[in-house]
C-alpha cells in the first residue's frame, strides 16, 4: 500500500515571492505522481503528473515539480507566487502498474499575502 | 466539453433521513469513482466502477451507503440513514479506461452535505 505525506498543512506566503509544499511519498512499486488543486467551494483539479521519462515536470501556470525517487518526494515548486494561486494543494501517488488507485495526502493550503 | 456533473451542490439535512447525490461523468469515461472528503482532509475513495460493475467498494460502509450504476454511465450514492459524521464533500470523478498510460482523474465540483 502507498501513503502520502503533506507535512505542511497551511503555508502563507507574500505575493511574488517563491513557494515549495512539500510532498513525500511511501510505495515498495514504481509510482505515478500527481499534484491537484482545490478553490474554494470547487473540485480538485489536476496541475501536474510524473508518469515517467523527465524528472521534472511543469504546469502551465508556472508551477513545476521535482521527482525524487532516493528521497521518495515530489515537492511543488513555483518561482513568484499570484493572489490567485490561492487554494488547497493535493499531492497524490499510484502504484504504475496493473490498477492505479490513487492516494491523496492530506492537503497543503497555500495563502498568497498581497 | 463537458466536464463532470454532480447535484445538488449543497445538502442539509436532518440526522437519520436520507440523502441521495447524482453524478454525470466526462463523456465516454468508463471509470468513475466516489469520494469522501472531510474537512481538512484530503478525499478518500468510497467506491469504484468499471462501466457499470462496482470493482473496489471496499471502504464503502455498506450498512448504510450503496450506489448504483446501472447503465454504465451516471451513478447516484445514497446514504440512509445519515448520520452527523457523514457531514463532508462527496466528490465524484472518473477517468478513462485504467488501461490507458494517462491515468487522469476528473473531478466534479462536489456535494457538500450537511448532516444536523
Amino acid at each position: 500500500a502507498q501513503s502520502v505525506t503533506q507535512l505542511d498543512s497551511q503555508v502563507p506566503v507574500f505575493e511574488e515571492a517563491p513557494v515549495e509544499l512539500r510532498c513525500n511519498y511511501s510505495s515498495s512499486v514504481s509510482v505515478y505522481l500527481f499534484w491537484y488543486v482545490q478553490y474554494p467551494n470547487q473540485g480538485l483539479q489536476l496541475l501536474l503528473k510524473y508518469l515517467s521519462g523527465s524528472t521534472l515536470v511543469e504546469s502551465i501556470n508556472g508551477f513545476e515539480a521535482e521527482f525524487n525517487k532516493s528521497q521518495t518526494s515530489f515537492h511543488l515548486r513555483k518561482p513568484s507566487v499570484h493572489i490567485s494561486d490561492t487554494a488547497e494543494y493535493f499531492c497524490a501517488v499510484s502504484d504504475s502498474g496493473g490498477y492505479q488507485k490513487v492516494t491523496f495526502g492530506t492537503g497543503t493550503k497555500l495563502q498568497v499575502i498581497p | 466539453e463537458a466536464g463532470v456533473v454532480q447535484s445538488p451542490r449543497y445538502k442539509i439535512i436532518e440526522k437519520k433521513q436520507p440523502v441521495a447525490f447524482w453524478c454525470n461523468p466526462i463523456s465516454g469515461h468508463n471509470t468513475l469513482y466516489w469520494y469522501r472528503q472531510n474537512l481538512g482532509q484530503g478525499p478518500e475513495l468510497l467506491i469504484r466502477y468499471e462501466n457499470e460493475e462496482a470493482v473496489d467498494d471496499s471502504q464503502l460502509p455498506k450498512d448504510r451507503f450503496s450506489a448504483e450504476r446501472l447503465k454504465g454511465v451516471d451513478s447516484t450514492l445514497k446514504i440512509q440513514p445519515a448520520e452527523l459524521g457523514d457531514s463532508a464533500v462527496y466528490l465524484c470523478a472518473s477517468s478513462p479506461r485504467i488501461l490507458e498510460t494517462e491515468n487522469t482523474i476528473y473531478f466534479g465540483e462536489g456535494s457538500w452535505l450537511t448532516v444536523v
